[in-house]
């Protein structure tokens, strides 16, 4: 069954720490995204990656950096985090070769709390 | 930009009642795709279809239909006889080719909360 694995359901962290959030696909997808769900925003895009080592801005990357080091890895890092970054966030991936329709595959989520 | 718009938030019915979810986009490329998700509880997004602009066949799969409407930039999913399993967030999107690039990116709406109680 070909799955995306967030390494952590549920954070609880405090103000000013420093933040991973580990992703990673079993389907050798060449694309990989980060995105943030909050109440009545939707899913909104923070980085993406579209080949190892590289990364592009999505819609809303402030605050947040990322890391593709393997293929299969994706990253989101909170360097310093803060209450308004209390949210759930969802790794997803996608094909990313020719004929590539943009149909993600998402992780089951993790919920981040910043106190 | 593609922009994708599901205005309504919250919608609760009684099980076995029939309900649409209503899905706009807005876009300028002529080739694109258009996807409905489904978000339960346990938090997940799982892919429910998917369909490409030269094609508006309504699709029809169980219970779950799906009407595509070019003319009026549409695409709303109906769920037929519903019941307590299908409550959950749906979220409609549209694939975006960044700057024509070939990579594709989905924009999706801020979704609507589906109620079923029995």
């Amino acid at each position: 069954d070909v799955k995306v694995t967030q390494s952590s359901r549920y954070l609880v962290k405090r103000t000013g720490e420093k933040v991973f959030l580990e992703c990673v696909q079993d389907m050798d997808h060449e694309n990989m995204f980060w995105y943030r769900q909050d109440p009545g925003l939707g899913l909104r895009l923070i980085y993406f990656s579209y080949d190892v080592k590289m990364k592009e801005k999505g819609d809303i990357p402030e605050g947040y950096s990322v890391s593709r080091e393997k293929k299969e890895r994706f990253s989101l890092i909170l360097e310093s985090a803060s209450t308004n970054q209390t949210s759930m966030y969802l790794c997803a991936s996608s094909f990313g070769l020719a004929g590539d329709t943009g149909e993600l595959f998402f992780g089951e989520g993790s919920r981040l709390t910043v106190l | 930009a593609q922009k994708v718009t599901q205005a309504q938030t919250e919608i609760s019915v009684v099980e076995k009642e029939d309900v649409t979810l209503d899905c706009v986009y807005e876009t300028r490329d002529t080739t694109y795709y258009l996807f409905w998700y489904k978000q339960p509880p346990s938090g997940e997004l799982v892919f429910l279809i998917r369909r490409n602009s030269f094609d508006e066949q309504n699709e029809i799969s169980g219970r779950y239909s799906w009407n595509f409407q070019k003319s009026t930039s549409s695409f709303n999913f109906t769920i037929t006889a519903s019941q307590v399993v299908d409550s959950a967030v749906y979220f409609c999107a549209l694939s975006e080719d960044e700057a024509n690039t070939g990579f594709q990116k989905l924009v999706f709406g801020t979704g609507t909360r589906l109620l079923v109680s029995p």
